[in-house]
C-alpha cells in the first residue's frame, strides 16, 4: 500500500533554477493537491486538480506551474525558484471533492531550500 | 478577512490529563470541520470529522465538539500520553474544492 509518494524528499537549488517536485498516488483518487507549509502560515494551498487535465489555482499559486496528464501523477514546477519558495511542500489526494467531507491523504513532504 | 485560528503557543500538559485544543474561524459557514495530527517531519494525518449538525464526535480517547454559533471547535484528548505529543491542525472547506488549514497547535505531554 504505497499511498502517496513524493520526490525528491530533500532538495537544495539555486535562485532562478527550475525545480520539479513529483507526486504519485496509487489509490486512483480524483482530487490531488499541493500545499506549502511555512512557520507562522500553516498549510497553504498552491494548486489542486479535480481530474486529469483539470487544474485550478489555490491561495498562493504565483511562481508555480502544475500539470495532470495522468490521474496518478501531479507534478509541481517552480519555474524560476526564489528564496521565498523555500518551504516544505506536501502533496495530497482525496477520493472526491472535499465538499462531501472526504478526508485528505498527505504525502511525507518535500523539503526545498532555495539559496 | 476569512481566518482559521488556532493557539500558536504550545500546550504543555501532564500525562493522564485531558488536553483541550481550540479552533476558531470567522466568516465561514462550513458544513464540516476536520482535525489532523502532524508529527515532526511527516505529513498531516486525518483524525476526525464533525459535521455542522453534530454537536460532538468521539473516537477512542478523542472528542471533538462543533459550535456553529460560536464558530468554534474544541478537540479533546483524554488520558493523554506522551505519544500524543504532536501538532494538531483543524481544517474546513472555505469555498474552493479543497481544505483550508489552521496553523496548528503543538501539544507536548510530559511523562
Amino acid at each position: 500500500d504505497a499511498g502517496i509518494t513524493q520526490s525528491p524528499r530533500y532538495k537544495i537549488t539555486e535562485t532562478g533554477r527550475q525545480v520539479t517536485l513529483m507526486c504519485h498516488q496509487t489509490w486512483s483518487h480524483s482530487y490531488m493537491f499541493w500545499y506549502r507549509q511555512d512557520l507562522g502560515h500553516g498549510l497553504r494551498l498552491i494548486y489542486y486538480s479535480a481530474a486529469a487535465d483539470i487544474t485550478d489555482k489555490g491561495e498562493v499559486p504565483d511562481g508555480y506551474v502544475v500539470s495532470r496528464s495522468k490521474t496518478e501523477n501531479f507534478p509541481l514546477t517552480l519555474e524560476s525558484a526564489t528564496r521565498s519558495q523555500t518551504s516544505v511542500y506536501f502533496c495530497a489526494s482525496s477520493e472526491s471533492a472535499t465538499g462531501g467531507g472526504n478526508t485528505i491523504y498527505f504525502g511525507e513532504g518535500s523539503w526545498l531550500t532555495v539559496v | 478577512s476569512q481566518k482559521i485560528e488556532q493557539n500558536s503557543e504550545a500546550l504543555n500538559i501532564q500525562e493522564g490529563k485531558t488536553a483541550t485544543l481550540t479552533c476558531n474561524y470567522t466568516n465561514y459557514s462550513p458544513a464540516y470541520l476536520q482535525w489532523y495530527r502532524q508529527d515532526p517531519g511527516r505529513g498531516p494525518v486525518f483524525l476526525l470529522l464533525i459535521r455542522e449538525n453534530e454537536k460532538e464526535k468521539r473516537k477512542e480517547r478523542l472528542k471533538v465538539t462543533f459550535d456553529t454559533t460560536l464558530k468554534q471547535s474544541l478537540f479533546h484528548i483524554t488520558a493523554s500520553q506522551p505519544a500524543d505529543s504532536a501538532t494538531y491542525l483543524c481544517a474546513l472547506r472555505t469555498g474552493r474544492r479543497a481544505l483550508t488549514f489552521g496553523s496548528g497547535t503543538r501539544l507536548q505531554v510530559q511523562p
